[in-house]
């Protein structure tokens, strides 16, 4: 599974658009890209994935590059609840296994 | 619907000890697997089963072992608890299909072993 690369910090005012970024650019041809998040410890979430499409649910928005050694997970509209440490993760069909990185943790200021 | 089950929620083990983890989930899904957490750091698989039977390690087995009887329940044991296996335990499950749906995470058991 490809590895990824997160910044470890973000603030963003509430109400803003928060974007969060990931490098994975040792993906292959078929890996999704998939993005949790952990609030204050409890158990991860899932947000969203995607393979090559930009992809929208009630959540987040996400936007891979067309290369996509890249991707940019967007919140439209932080709210407080959105302090979280995020998860980009990589994993290919037919496996299991999601490797967690140590993410980006998410500080939405009021 | 539970969703993904942990219990316990909370344990102190003294070293030497064993212990269950219980993990249940009712989403009749086949993969299961469990995670550690340590501080400040993301999740860690130890154990995976991608059905009833059936089970692997991940990236750090050493210390547990796991059984998949049934298809809801996956539980993780630890024959003999070490200080270093003071973590925050996390259980998850996922449908097998062919087109990649997202895991369900449980709440965890934070677990001491003094």
């Amino acid at each position: 599974d490809a590895k990824t690369t997160q910044p470890p910090s973000m603030d963003c005012a509430e109400g803003r658009a928060a974007n969060l970024p990931c490098n994975h650019s040792t993906i292959s041809g078929n890996e999704y890209v998939y993005w949790y998040r952990q609030i204050h410890s409890q158990g991860p979430q899932y947000i969203i994935h995607g393979l090559k499409n930009n992809e929208t649910n009630e959540m987040a928005s996400l936007i891979i590059t067309e290369d996509r050694k890249s991707s940019t997970l967007i919140l439209p509209h932080a709210t407080l609840r959105d302090t979280a440490v995020y998860y980009c993760i990589v994993r290919g069909t037919g496996t299991y296994k999601y490797i967690f990185g140590t993410g980006t943790r998410l500080k939405v200021l009021a | 619907n539970a969703g993904v089950t942990q219990t316990p929620k909370f344990q102190v083990l003294k070293t030497g000890q064993s212990m269950t983890l219980q993990c249940a989930q009712d989403m009749n899904h086949e993969y299961m697997s469990w995670y550690r957490q340590d501080p400040g750091m993301g999740l860690r698989l130890i154990h995976y089963s991608v059905g009833a039977g059936i089970t692997d390690q991940g990236e750090v087995p050493n210390g547990y072992n796991v059984s998949r009887s049934t298809t809801e329940d996956f539980p993780l044991r630890l024959l003999s608890a070490a200080p270093s296996q003071t973590s925050v335990y996390f259980c998850a499950s996922r449908l097998r299909s062919t087109v990649n749906t997202e895991a369900f995470f449980g709440q965890g058991t934070r677990l001491t072993v003094v």
